[in-house]
């Protein structure tokens, strides 16, 4: 069993706090890192594809980083506004996957941003 | 474009009876998924395809079939429903290229009730 996980499960900020929040997952069977949002009562949309030690990626406040080599990645949120609440999800596509490229979610952070 | 969706939305079904999930998506994606989403636990993967006329098992794939005749289209049959597939599906798919570190694209979920 692979194991991807994040940490805090769950977070409160208030409105204008910057954040932070991790996903660790075994460095021996790493290809790519996705990260995803999810709000409540929609689907998960990507935000992020992570490929190499040492990526950051950004997207407006929203940013992250990624540690291949210790198994980590790190994501970001700048200033957060309430419409950032939502569920936080890492995902590992294994180098075992092969081919079919398949991801391995963890159980996601789920952030509450208040006003 | 639609992208990916999902029919039906909501299901009631009582213990023994069967059922089929269609997902659909007009992307042209190689690779379509099949997930389930229980409370406190990530997206797990049932069954894939990485392309027409091809199925394979993922992580939770007991009670489960499915079907993948035309590439646009990927079904999910559950032969004899029992409470423990209570749960909300996820479908996605994604563009196979070389490196294949695409995103998933999801549809919005079916969420289904076993009694």
């Amino acid at each position: 069993i692979l194991n991807v996980e994040q940490s805090p499960q769950s977070l409160h900020v208030q409105e204008g706090d910057s954040t932070n929040f991790t996903c660790s997952f075994p460095s021996s069977n790493f290809y790519a890192l996705h990260w995803y949002r999810w709000e409540t009562a929609k689907s998960p949309e990507a935000l992020f594809v992570m490929t190499l030690n040492g990526d950051e990626k950004k997207k407006g406040r929203i940013s992250a980083t990624l540690n291949t080599k210790e198994g980590y990645s790190y994501l970001y949120i700048k200033g957060s506004q309430p419409e950032d609440s939502a569920t936080y999800l890492c995902a590992l596509i294994p180098i075992s996957s092969g081919s079919a490229r398949q991801l391995t979610f963890g159980s996601g952070t789920q952030l509450t941003v208040l006003p | 474009n639609a992208g990916v969706t999902q029919t039906p939305k909501f299901r009631v079904l009582k213990t023994g009876q069967s059922m089929t999930l269609l997902c659909a998506q007009d992307m042209n994606h190689e690779y379509m998924y099949w997930y389930r989403q229980d409370p406190g636990m990530g997206l797990r993967l049932i069954h894939y395809s990485v392309g027409e006329g091809t199925t394979a098992k993922g992580e939770v794939p007991d009670g489960y079939n499915v079907s993948r005749l035309k590439k646009q289209n990927f079904l999910l049959g559950l032969e004899s429903a029992a409470p423990s597939q209570t749960s909300v599906y996820f479908c996605a798919s994604s563009y196979r290229s070389f490196g294949s570190y695409n995103e998933q694209f999801f549809g919005p979920g079916t969420r289904l009730t076993v009694l």
